[in-house]
């Protein structure tokens, strides 16, 4: 089956400043590569996802980036807020079609 | 996201003992799925569904029991309950095949004594 591994597993970043977390992935046959942020005690909701027909994919100050010659993606957070303070997960839909998850990032927004 | 309910949000068992954990969607999303989350392992799948009375394992399903008579429940069971399903268990769903996202209930916390 699939298996995401996931870098950091924290991070701490400046308010403002940008972070990256990457995940790595090992089936090739992989189409779909959400992202998942979860809040403190809160269930993990969908941020951002892309498709494996698409280098990169935009929603305002968060990003996600896809090179399926290397099978790795990145989510890039800018001009960090404090709110952005979460756990993030990356996962994979390989060729069974179901999500594996990466263990996460617990990222940190210092004031 | 009051459409997808899990029921108890804590509970806790004594090594042994049968224990159900329920999930209730009102969407009629066709795919369900069940997940347990414990730290350095993220989210691992136990069972999903792709439509009443269609169930699958997934990457964790041994000691746990899964049926889906409804399209809009899908309990859990751990039969016979171990210290080591003391874990956040996260039930989801999604609308179909082709439309991906998955949304996940608010989580039960399952403690084993």
């Amino acid at each position: 089956g699939e298996n995401v591994e996931q870098h950091p597993s924290t991070l701490s970043v400046q308010e403002g400043d940008s972070a990256v977390i990457k995940c790595t992935y090992s089936d090739s046959a992989s189409n779909y590569f959400p992202w998942y942020k979860q809040e403190l005690g809160k269930r993990p909701q969908l941020i951002i996802d892309i498709r494996s027909n698409v280098g990169e994919k935009k929603d305002q100050r968060i990003a996600v980036t896809l090179n399926k010659t290397a099978k790795h993606f990145s989510l890039h957070i800018t001009e960090t807020q404090p709110e952005d303070s979460a756990v993030y997960f990356c996962a994979a839909r390989g060729f069974d079609e179901k999500l594996t998850f990466g263990t996460g990032t617990r990222l940190t927004i210092i004031p | 996201d009051a459409g997808i309910t899990q029921s108890p949000r804590y509970k806790i068992t004594e090594t042994g003992r049968q224990v159900t954990l329920m999930c209730h969607q009102t969407w009629s999303h066709s795919y369900m799925f069940w997940y347990r989350q414990d730290l350095g392992h993220g989210l691992r799948l136990i069972y999903y569904s792709a439509a009443a009375d269609i169930t699958d394992k997934g990457e964790v399903p041994d000691g746990y029991v899964v049926s889906r008579s409804k399209t809009e429940n899908f309990p859990l069971t751990l039969e016979s309950a171990t210290r080591s399903q003391t874990s956040v268990y996260f039930c989801a769903s999604s609308v179909d095949r082709d439309r991906d996202e998955q949304y996940f209930g608010p989580g039960t916390r399952l403690t084993v004594t």
